[in-house]
């Protein structure tokens, strides 16, 4: 079956980085776009971006442009998120989604992974 | 602010239909058929519960059905179930660089 693990929590200082990676199995790995999108404690779904597994292309939100770099592993089927110059405001859980659609650009996110928190604090 | 407008929470007693509307622009909402609706439950990652405005994935209850007019999509939840409690999100594609946007969420209680 299609599954996303994700890496552990971490803690992580405000101004540093955190990089995130997401293991796939159970399909093609470079045939779906990889997307990730976070939750701060409390809060909604806010979409950072997406990669293309097959060419290493990326979309990222306006908002996270400049500190977020997705890059992928495509021997191991893994996609990573770095998030850089990490503030406070910056906890919160970390998911990667698969598209649903195999090689669309569709933006309909199933299945999710696990989801990894992030913790920043001094 | 979320891009997309929910109503923060909904409720409804066993049995019964609720209706979730999420309102945007034609920007978003309005101009594409890319809407899509999550559930999530308390601690659990989000599931993918409709797709194109009304399509629903493999195994999601048909009790579970989309619409969309306008600006405004809607998610609407026949014969209530206790396990349908939960937090629904609506999502668009949106023209704007951001690509995809999210409605704040709504939470629904089963009474």
């Amino acid at each position: 079956q299609v599954q996303l693990v994700q890496s552990g929590a971490e803690v992580k200082k405000p101004g540093a980085s955190v990089k995130v990676s997401c293991k796939a199995s159970g399909y093609t790995f470079t045939g779906y776009y990889m997307h990730w999108v976070r939750q701060a404690p409390g809060q909604g779904l806010e979409w950072m971006g997406r990669i293309n597994p097959n060419s290493g292309g990326t979309n990222y939100a306006q908002k996270f442009q400049g500190r977020v770099t997705m890059t992928r592993d495509t021997s191991i089927s893994t996609a990573y998120m770095e998030l850089s110059r990490l503030r406070s405001d910056d906890t919160a859980v970390y998911y990667c989604a698969r598209d649903l659609v195999a090689a669309g650009q569709l933006n309909w996110f199933d299945p999710w992974g696990q989801g990894t928190l992030v913790t920043v604090s001094s | 602010q979320s891009a997309l407008t929910q109503p923060a929470s909904v409720s409804g007693s066993p049995g019964q239909s609720i209706t979730i509307s999420c309102t945007g622009t034609s920007s978003d909402v309005g101009g594409y058929n890319y809407v899509s609706w999550y559930q999530q439950h308390p601690g659990k990652a989000p599931k993918l519960m409709i797709y194109e405005v009304s399509n629903r994935p493999s195994g999601v209850p048909d009790r579970f059905s989309g619409s969309k007019s306008g600006n405004t999509a809607s998610l609407t939840i026949s014969g209530l179930q206790a396990e349908d409690e939960a937090d629904y999100y609506c999502s668009s594609y949106t023209s704007s660089s951001t690509l995809v946007v999210f409605g704040g969420g709504t939470k629904l209680t089963v009474l």
